[in-house]
């Protein structure tokens, strides 16, 4: 029973152009969803990360958006650079576990020339 | 700072073999992660520990596989004995607070 899905195996966009790498979850008691990127043969690493409170979260060229009536998340990266091309997971952590996380099963990116 | 460092990087074994797969944790963290990385179901956490205790095994898929964690500085994931299904890429992630920082995994393949 997968709780936090990534119903996109692989997106393809051209550099400079907008990445959107969707995420959607089943269970209300998440309260806090990350992004990690993982590159071939290296462990995943933290991208952004949003608290249920919040609707969005910005960092340079990633945004995330959260829309919880919708149990859906988005993370946004404009522009898109060849660098981007990499696994990225969506993560949620339910509320009062500290710091243990479900996570998607990964969108592939390839940022073409 | 070093980062989660495990071992071996890579293990080629033999179907009904002992696995054991390591994990150095980065310093002053107190919680540490084993996930098993597949394509049907992404990462999936096996094990979890708090403070060197375990919290949640409820990924654990069978009893061929254990998780030990001695000490703050080291745990195990032992696997046996191994099967061909139990090939994956396993990683391990430590914590202190949401983000977690994970390894650069073990790939296991089990003939």
């Amino acid at each position: 029973d997968q709780q936090v899905k990534q119903n996109s195996p692989s997106l393809s966009v051209q550099e400079g152009r907008i990445s959107i790498l969707n995420c959607d979850y089943t269970n209300s008691m998440f309260d806090y969803f990350l992004w990690y990127k993982k590159y071939p043969a290296e462990g995943p690493t933290f991208l952004i990360s949003i608290s249920s409170i919040k609707d969005k979260n910005e960092d340079g060229r990633f945004t995330v958006f959260l829309n919880k009536s919708a149990k859906h998340l988005s993370l946004h990266i404009v522009p898109s650079q060849p660098g981007d091309s990499a696994v990225y997971f969506c993560a949620a952590r339910y509320t009062g576990t500290a710091s243990k996380l479900t996570f998607g099963t990964g969108t592939r990116l390839q940022v073409t020339l | 700072d070093a980062g989660v460092i495990q071992s071996p990087r890579h293990e080629v074994t033999e179907m009904g073999q002992e696995v054991t797969l390591r994990c150095k944790p980065i310093s002053g963290h107190n919680s540490l992660f084993w996930y098993r990385q597949t394509m049907m179901r992404g990462l999936e956490l096996l094990i979890y520990f708090n403070n060197n205790v375990p919290i949640d095994d409820s990924g654990m898929p069978e009893d061929r596989f254990s998780a030990k964690m001695p000490n703050a500085s080291f745990s195990t994931l032992k696997i046996q004995p191994s099967e061909p299904r139990d090939s994956a890429v396993y990683f391990c992630a430590s914590s202190f607070g949401v983000e977690q920082f994970f390894g650069p995994g073990t790939r296991l393949t089990v003939l």
